[in-house]
């Protein structure tokens, strides 16, 4: 498709589990990012991406949080041990370069919801 | 560090009313300002942004926003909302050389018939 997928679009799983993210960026951007929307609250940056590397890791909240991306292409967000803090709407998003003056092409998001 | 504030959490109006969403900023350097709206069970959308030259910036759908250097503010606005504008817009702000942009916690306008 043309734009940012992310799957699944719905999770719900027990606490403890671990969970995992794909994120599908449009095609040629190499840029990614990762953010998490809690209730209420704006964006709360997690990750971001240029190429396969991960420039910036600073808002990933703790070690139970992870993601890689492989051929510049999709990538995973995995939350092991899950807590209930953790429920939350994880946003992916995409630019050509990464740069400043670049708009971000956003996914529908990831709705995960921890028991 | 670069910040963004929207002052107003919620915004209720009346359908074919004027609506004003207010967004400032913090930032020592040169800037550049985007707004998008993130409809129900959606991501966000680019609604407009600034990068330079003419200060007043438009949308296809309506909207404009104003930059404003000395009162570093960069407000939304519409001159007649119709019902189906009624989602959540948020502010965000980049500035030169870095990768990430910062976002306002967002107003949700609510539009009433």
């Amino acid at each position: 498709g043309a734009g940012v997928s992310q799957s699944p679009s719905n999770k719900v799983t027990e606490k403890g589990k671990d969970v995992e993210l794909r994120c599908d960026p449009i095609s040629g951007h190499t840029a990614l990012y990762w953010y998490r929307q809690s209730l209420g609250q704006g964006l709360e940056f997690l990750i971001y991406f240029q190429g396969n590397s991960a420039p910036d890791k600073s808002g990933l909240p703790s070690d139970r949080f992870s993601a890689e991306r492989t051929g510049g292409s999709v990538s995973t967000l995995t939350i092991q041990r899950t807590q209930q803090e953790d429920s939350a709407v994880y946003l992916c998003a995409s630019s050509r370069q990464g740069g400043a003056e670049e708009p971000q092409h956003f996914g529908d998001g990831t709705r995960l919801s921890i028991l | 560090a670069q910040s963004v504030t929207q002052l107003d959490s919620q915004v209720p109006v009346f359908e074919e009313a004027p609506v004003e969403l207010r967004c400032n900023y913090s930032s020592s350097v040169s800037v550049y300002l985007f707004w998008y709206v993130q409809y129900p069970n959606q991501g966000l959308q680019l609604l407009l942004k600034y990068l330079s030259g003419s200060t007043l910036v438009e949308s296809i759908n309506g909207f404009e926003a104003e930059f404003n250097k000395s009162q570093t503010s960069f407000h939304l606005r519409k001159p007649s909302v119709h019902i189906s504008d009624t989602a959540e817009y948020f502010c965000a702000v980049s500035e030169g050389g870095s990768y990430i942009p910062t976002f306002g916690r967002g107003t949700s306008l609510i539009v009433h018939p």
